[in-house]
């Protein structure tokens, strides 16, 4: 079946602007994870959604980032004011029970210039 | 909550060489364990997992990770390595329960070079 897509794939903006990630997880699965990558980096856990219950936020890096999951399924992650450091992959991911295991999607690469 | 070691950041190996590359974790509950792998430019790929049973796992590419829960370990292994299978390696860990604290190592970039 089809494996969990985001888009875009590469995302260039200017420093100062507002952008916009979008993840279209696994259909049927309940989780739905947000991650970003620095370039040869570890994965930085940054929102969590299960079913109908309130995100976990806790890993978002400042109030620029917000993110949103409608009718359980496609998630979008904005960062308004783009900051050079926000450069990185962003990567989705869901599950489904009984187990944890994560399905990836091919991530965002996003370039703040 | 959970928490995971990968020690070594890079790994350098020959082709056709063993390898072996190390998770340890920490958790005062049972788990789950997982090991992710990314090639370049893409996103993670489920390498194997380990949820009950034998703790010998077996997962794609030749790949196998054995789990040790005395040494909190589950290090994972591969007889001889391709060039292929230069890539980012990540230990994951979770608790029992759906969702609970899914928790994912630094990760460990394996260079096989010829």
């Amino acid at each position: 079946g089809a494996g969990v897509s985001q888009s875009p794939s590469n995302k260039v903006t200017e420093k100062g602007k507002d952008v916009e990630l979008r993840c279209d997880p696994i259909s049927g699965h309940t989780a739905l994870y947000w991650y970003r990558q620095s370039l040869g980096q570890g994965l930085e856990f940054l929102i969590y959604f299960q079913g109908n219950s309130a995100p976990d936020k806790s890993g978002l890096p400042s109030d620029r980032f917000s993110a949103e999951r409608t009718g359980g399924s496609v998630s979008t992650l904005t960062i308004q004011r783009t900051q050079q450091e926000d450069s990185a992959v962003y990567l989705c991911a869901s599950s489904s029970p009984p187990y944890s295991e994560q399905y990836f999607g091919p991530g965002t690469r996003l370039t703040v210039t | 909550a959970q928490s995971v070691t990968q020690l070594d950041s890079q790994v350098p190996v020959f082709e056709e060489a063993p390898v072996e590359l190390r998770c340890n974790y920490s958790s005062s509950v049972s788990v789950y364990l997982f090991w992710y792998v990314q090639y370049p430019n893409q996103g993670l790929q489920l390498l194997l997992k380990y949820l009950s049973g034998s703790t010998l796992v077996k997962g794609i590419n030749g790949f196998e990770a054995e789990f040790n829960k005395s040494q909190t370990s589950f290090h994972l292994r591969k007889p001889s390595v391709h060039i292929s299978d230069t890539a980012g390696y990540f230990c994951a860990v979770s608790g029992l329960n759906y969702g609970q604290n899914f928790v994912f190592g630094p990760g460990t970039r394996l260079s096989v070079l010829p």
